[in-house]
């Protein structure tokens, strides 16, 4: 079974839409995180949050706005969509206590945005 | 920021033989070394995390190599098999946030019989 759930798990929006990328956890963790990963640029880092607060926002746009309603959710807010915006965005989890820092990915969700 | 180069970008080696991966950064102030696995259809997977340098770090069929001198991060797939075929991430940890991480492009390996 999976243990980090993404949904959709392939999503198409028009530009200037708005769409919300599920993340759950069920691993315990208490960090969440979120990157993204495009055609032209390798797997990027863009929100750390830890016990529901965001720690860092590395480069993403206001557009961008991860919401977390419960400790093991952490969704991705995106309006205004942009065709440069089409992306696989992958959530991940870790536990702070792992000494080995170990990131747990999700599937992703594949972002087309015509 | 960091930059991190992977390659080769694709690799194909035959069951048996070894397979290396080789990283470069940019920033010496790098923190820790990160290799992970992503198997098709699955996240990525952890392999390894090394931070002391020019230290050979042995894992299940695979060993890592970390040259912080030349900022070289390499990981020898040693005696491949078909099972090892999945595509290959380094990445590195510059900041004191733990899971912002700067990922090369990954390496896809195939591994034939």
């Amino acid at each position: 079974d999976p243990k980090i759930i993404q949904k959709p798990k392939y999503l198409v929006a028009v530009t200037g839409s708005e769409k919300i990328l599920i993340c759950e956890q069920y691993l315990g963790h208490n960090a969440m995180y979120w990157y993204r990963q495009s055609a032209k640029k390798p797997l990027e880092f863009m929100f750390s949050y830890s016990y529901q607060k965001l720690m860092d926002n590395q480069t993403a746009s206001s557009r961008f706005q991860p919401q977390s309603s419960k400790k093991n959710h952490l969704d991705l807010q995106i309006t205004a969509l942009k065709p440069d915006d089409s992306a696989t965005y992958f959530c991940a989890s870790s536990q702070e206590t792992d000494s080995n820092e170990r990131l747990f990915f999700g599937h992703g969700t594949k972002l087309s945005v015509l | 920021g960091e930059q991190v180069e992977q390659r080769p970008p694709h690799l194909s080696v035959r069951e048996g033989d070894s397979a290396v991966i080789i990283c470069t950064y940019t920033d010496p102030n790098s923190y820790y070394f990160f290799w992970y696995k992503q198997e098709p259809g699955a996240g990525l997977q952890l392999l390894m995390k090394v931070f002391s340098s020019t230290e050979i770090n042995e894992g299940q069929g695979f060993t890592v190599l970390l040259n912080k001198k030349d900022k070289q991060l390499s990981l020898n797939l040693t005696a491949a098999h078909p099972g090892d075929s999945a595509v290959y991430f380094c990445a590195v940890r510059v900041t004191q946030v733990v899971g912002q991480l700067t990922f090369g492009r990954g390496t896809r390996l195939q591994v034939y019989a």
